[in-house]
């Protein structure tokens, strides 16, 4: 099965904490993206790849790192200086090329801070 | 500053009623816009546009673009209540397919 996945669906965070959300890939897709959503709220870009051993900041880096040491993988960790970092995390990827654009995305995990 | 907006923010609609969603864009290089569909988590690709006044049809979903308006609008005929879902607007804003998304625009199906 072809497809995106993130782990876990839920994740607690304790004050101070780092934790870090996992996205996999086995679509062979070059591109990759990180985006948060908030209640009522689009969703708006935290980090991108292209190919491995680069990526880019979005419009909301700050409190965030990643690292894309392979193709298939782009985790993402929201560290302690993320403020307010309860949302709804999607990763999506793409193929590079003319189709890059379209987007698809994996099923989500859902931070909350305790 | 790249922008894209949608309307109504969310509507409510019995079975069977026909709803029209908007999709308003500026971005400084447009290229194409893509609505996508989410039910509670990940969102699906729905349609690319690329071109003004061709429509893109899916069943009972149709989309079609406006680029001297700059604007968008999605079609649901016959709605169901697995039509509910916020349908989401994005306009890619430089050539490595950063995506600005709208807001959402939820849409709420009664039987």
């Amino acid at each position: 099965d072809g497809g995106i996945t993130q782990s876990p669906k839920y994740l607690f965070r304790k004050e101070g904490q780092n934790v870090t959300l996992s996205c996999e890939q086995n679509l062979n897709h070059d591109a990759m993206y990180w985006y948060r959503q908030d209640p009522g709220q689009g969703l708006r870009l935290i980090y991108y790849s292209q190919i491995v051993n680069d990526f880019q900041k979005g419009d909301i880096a700050e409190g965030y790192s990643v690292s894309r040491e392979k193709k298939e993988s782009f985790p993402l960790t929201v560290t302690s200086a993320q403020k307010n970092p309860t949302a709804f995390y999607l990763c999506a990827s793409s193929i590079s090329g003319t189709k890059k654009e379209t987007q698809y995305f994996g099923p989500g995990t859902r931070l909350l801070v305790l | 500053e790249d922008k894209v907006v949608q309307s109504p923010l969310s509507l409510v609609v019995h079975e069977g009623d026909t709803v029209t969603l908007n999709c308003s864009y500026e971005v400084t290089n447009f290229r194409s816009l893509l609505w996508y569909k989410q039910e509670k988590k990940a969102p699906t690709f729905l349609f690319m546009l690329t071109s003004s006044g061709i429509e893109k049809k899916s069943g009972r979903l149709s989309s079609i673009l406006d680029k001297k308006e700059l604007f968008s609008i999605l079609n649901i005929t016959a709605t169901q209540t697995g039509d509910s879902a916020v349908y989401l607007c994005a306009v890619p804003t430089d050539s490595w397919g950063k995506l600005q998304f709208g807001a959402g625009t939820q849409v709420v199906v009664t039987p």
